[in-house]
C-alpha cells in the first residue's frame, strides 16, 4: 500500500466552481501536509502548507486536514483558466523526507 | 528569487551509458533532493541529501546513485542506463528542517533512454 494515495483525474469543471482535491495517508507518523501546484513542462510550486488539524486559508484556497481520519483536502474558490493544472499533495515525516502523492490534474474549461 | 536549475531540460541516451544528471541551488540550502515523476506514479524519491558527502536512499534508490561533493551541486548517476529509466527527473532543494520551509524545485530533466 502506497504511503499517500491521490485520485489522477483528470478533473474537469467549468469556471467559477468550487473544486475538492483530496489525500488521504496510512502514516500517522506525517507531520506537515502541503501542497504544490505544477503546470505543464514545469517543476512543482508550493501553493501551501499546513500542520495540525482544521483548515487554513489563502484567498480562493483552503487546505484541510483531518489526522483522526488521516484525509487532506485542497478546495478552490471561483475557480480560473488559470488554475489549470496538476495538484500534489505532499507530506512530511519526522525527517525531512519529502513524499508526494500521485497528483490530480485539473482543467477549468472557460 | 530561488533558483534550482538543471543542466539539461531533454536529453537522450543509449542503453548502457552511463548517465550524469546535474542539480545546482544558489539559496545554501543543505537539503537536496532527486524524485522521477511518471504518468499514474506521481513523484517517487530516489535519493536525497542532507548535508555535503551525506546521502539517503528514497524509496526507489535502484539502478542510481548520487554525489554530493559541494553544498551547491547534487548529482545523480545512472550507471548503466536502461530503458526503464525513461522518466522526468525533478531536483529540489530546500533548508533543513523543511518542517518550517519548503522545497523549491528544477524545471525538470526528461530523459529518454533507447
Amino acid at each position: 500500500q502506497k504511503e499517500v494515495e491521490q485520485d489522477p483525474g483528470p478533473l474537469s469543471v467549468p469556471e467559477g466552481a468550487i473544486v475538492s482535491l483530496n489525500c488521504t495517508y496510512s502514516n500517522s507518523a506525517f507531520q506537515y501536509f502541503m501542497w504544490y501546484r505544477q503546470y505543464s513542462r514545469k517543476g512543482p510550486e508550493l501553493l501551501m502548507y499546513t500542520y495540525s488539524s482544521g483548515n487554513k486559508e489563502d484567498g480562493r484556497f483552503t487546505a484541510q486536514v483531518d489526522k483522526s481520519s488521516k484525509y487532506i483536502s485542497l478546495f478552490i474558490r471561483d475557480s480560473q483558466p488559470s488554475d489549470s493544472a496538476t495538484y500534489l499533495c505532499a507530506m512530511i515525516k519526522n525527517t525531512d523526507k519529502l513524499i508526494f502523492g500521485t497528483g490530480t490534474r485539473l482543467q477549468v474549461f472557460p | 528569487d530561488v533558483k534550482v536549475t538543471q543542466s539539461s531540460r531533454y536529453l537522450v541516451k543509449r542503453t548502457g551509458e552511463k548517465v550524469f544528471l546535474e542539480c545546482v541551488q544558489d539559496m545554501d540550502h543543505e537539503n537536496m533532493f532527486w524524485y522521477r515523476q511518471d504518468p499514474g506514479l506521481g513523484l517517487r524519491l530516489i535519493y536525497f541529501s542532507y548535508d555535503v558527502k551525506m546521502k539517503e536512499k528514497g524509496d526507489i534508490p535502484e539502478g542510481y546513485s548520487v554525489s554530493r561533493e559541494k553544498k551547491e551541486r547534487f548529482s545523480l548517476i545512472l550507471e548503466s542506463a536502461s530503458t526503464n529509466q525513461t522518466s522526468m527527473y525533478l531536483c529540489a532543494s530546500g533548508h533543513r528542517g523543511l518542517l518550517n520551509t519548503e522545497a523549491f524545485f528544477g524545471q525538470g530533466t526528461r530523459l529518454t533512454v533507447v
